[in-house]
């Protein structure tokens, strides 16, 4: 199976929360990331944690990550349209090549 | 600004054809990275550099080749054995060791065979 996986949409309301999660596999990941894509560009760096974190927050931005059930969320607090884009989170391995892993990515719909 | 350009933006392409997309960085990244990108498959990654005139295979390197003769630039050719070309291809680089290995993105070329 995959490494990282997502679900490929999430559909919310302006000014509701959205939370995006994912789900790793292997449990000596190091670092854990979300990326932005939004349409026909490259991806930008949203935020990362350390395996050794269960939380940061960055403004409207909050990430969670649980060890023990190898997942981790991100939470956009009060969603605006410009919130709309594809979010992919990523995993680096401790021992490996360093190299980041990506999910799918989740597609998020952000309507009035 | 310091950053990572690739050209062209949008590329088509008879089958049979090889093409070369460009990357440049003005980072001073070592690193520098290929990733494919599918509709809904996310990123596969094709080749990466850690170091000039050294490159590594990806995940889906066969019909591709890269050269790393220069720092700043990596170029990636899409030769006629790959079968299946048409795609969204995104350049990175980074700084190999950094503290998290924070990617840097380029905007991207697309691809369309026809």
């Amino acid at each position: 199976g995959e490494d990282v996986e997502q679900s490929l949409f999430l559909s919310v309301r302006e000014g509701d929360s959205s939370v995006i999660n994912c789900t790793y596999t292997d449990s000596s990941s190091t670092y854990l990331y979300w990326y932005k894509q939004e349409p026909g560009a490259g991806l930008q760096l949203l935020t990362y944690i350390f395996s050794n974190m269960d939380m940061k927050q960055d403004q409207r931005l909050t990430v969670l990550l649980n060890k023990k059930d190898k997942h981790l969320s991100l939470r956009i607090a009060d969603t605006q349209t410009g919130d709309s884009a594809i979010y992919f989170c990523a995993e680096i391995l401790s021992g490996g090549s360093y190299i980041p892993t990506f999910g799918r990515g989740t597609s998020l719909i952000v309507h009035p | 600004d310091g950053g990572i350009t690739q050209s062209p933006k949008y590329l088509f392409r008879k089958e049979g054809q090889n093409v070369t997309l460009s990357c440049e960085q003005n980072l001073n990244h070592d690193a520098m990275y290929w990733y494919r990108q599918d509709p809904g498959q996310g990123l596969r990654l094709i080749y990466y550099s850690q170091i000039v005139n050294d490159f590594q295979k990806g995940d889906i390197a066969e019909g591709y080749s890269v050269s790393r003769e220069k720092k700043e630039s990596f170029p990636l050719t899409v030769t006629s054995a790959q079968k299946n070309p048409t795609a969204f291809y995104l350049c990175a680089s980074s700084i190999p060791g950094a503290w998290a290995n924070v990617l840097t993105f380029g905007a991207g070329s697309r691809l369309t065979v026809l």
